[in-house]
């Protein structure tokens, strides 16, 4: 089966620009998950959709990140204006259920602000 | 609030020797634990599961309530297990039921 998919693999802006990060997850998935992953730290769970509601959103900034799931498939996790800070690795992942024990990640979008 | 220690940030053995990855977690419900590696340009993946008790690529993690621990253990250490090891506990439930909460990381190399 396709894996995770995502878009772009890399960016660089300017802090204060806005940024949009794109995940196509395995077919049938319902669960799609982005993870925050800062350099030399584990990832971090930012927001987690069950089809297209929101189930946990308590660890983002949501003064400057958002996220959508339109239609239960696509995701994009969007973060305006940006700071220096969040120079990260935005990891989506999908499982086919929130109780299904393996979750299936995507290569990661790489972001650097400065 | 849940939480995942891995002690070691670089771990290096010789070819053949034996390995352990130490992980602690902190957790007030009954855990659910895994560990997933991360293969040079490759994607995060699940290594193994405490549930399954399952042996994969000759690595096994016992779960030590107790000691609140869930070390990942090989006898002998091959070149291609070099790679960073990530130990996660799940929440088991709440709204943030399914959720991961990952350790900072091991880098194992493995000397020829």
């Amino acid at each position: 089966e396709a894996g995770v998919a995502q878009s772009p693999r890399y960016k660089i802006i300017e802090k204060r620009q806005s940024v949009a990060f794109w995940c196509n997850p395995i077919s049938g998935h319902a669960t799609l998950y982005w993870y925050q992953q800062i350099l030399g730290q584990g990832p971090k769970l930012l927001i987690q959709f069950q089809n297209n509601g929101v189930v946990d959103d308590s660890q983002l900034p949501k003064d400057r990140f958002s996220a959508e799931r339109l239609k239960g498939v696509d995701s994009t996790l969007k973060i305006q204006p940006a700071k220096l800070e969040d120079s990260a690795v935005y990891l989506c992942a999908s499982s086919p259920r929130r109780s299904q024990e393996t979750q299936y990640f995507g290569p990661g979008t790489r972001l650097l602000v400065l | 609030a849940q939480r995942v220690t891995q002690p070691e940030k670089l771990l290096s053995v010789f070819k053949g020797a034996p390995v352990e990855l130490k992980c602690n977690y902190s957790y007030s419900g009954s855990p659910e634990l895994f560990w997933y590696v991360q293969y040079s340009r490759q994607r995060l993946q699940l290594l193994l599961r405490h549930i399954s008790r399952e042996s994969i690529k000759g690595f096994t993690a016992d779960l030590n309530k107790g000691e609140t621990s869930f070390h990942l253990k090989k006898p002998f250490a091959q070149e291609e297990d070099s790679a960073m090891y990530y130990c996660a506990l799940k929440n088991a439930g709440g709204t943030s039921y399914g959720k991961l909460t990952f350790g900072q990381g091991t880098i194992l190399t493995v000397h020829p």
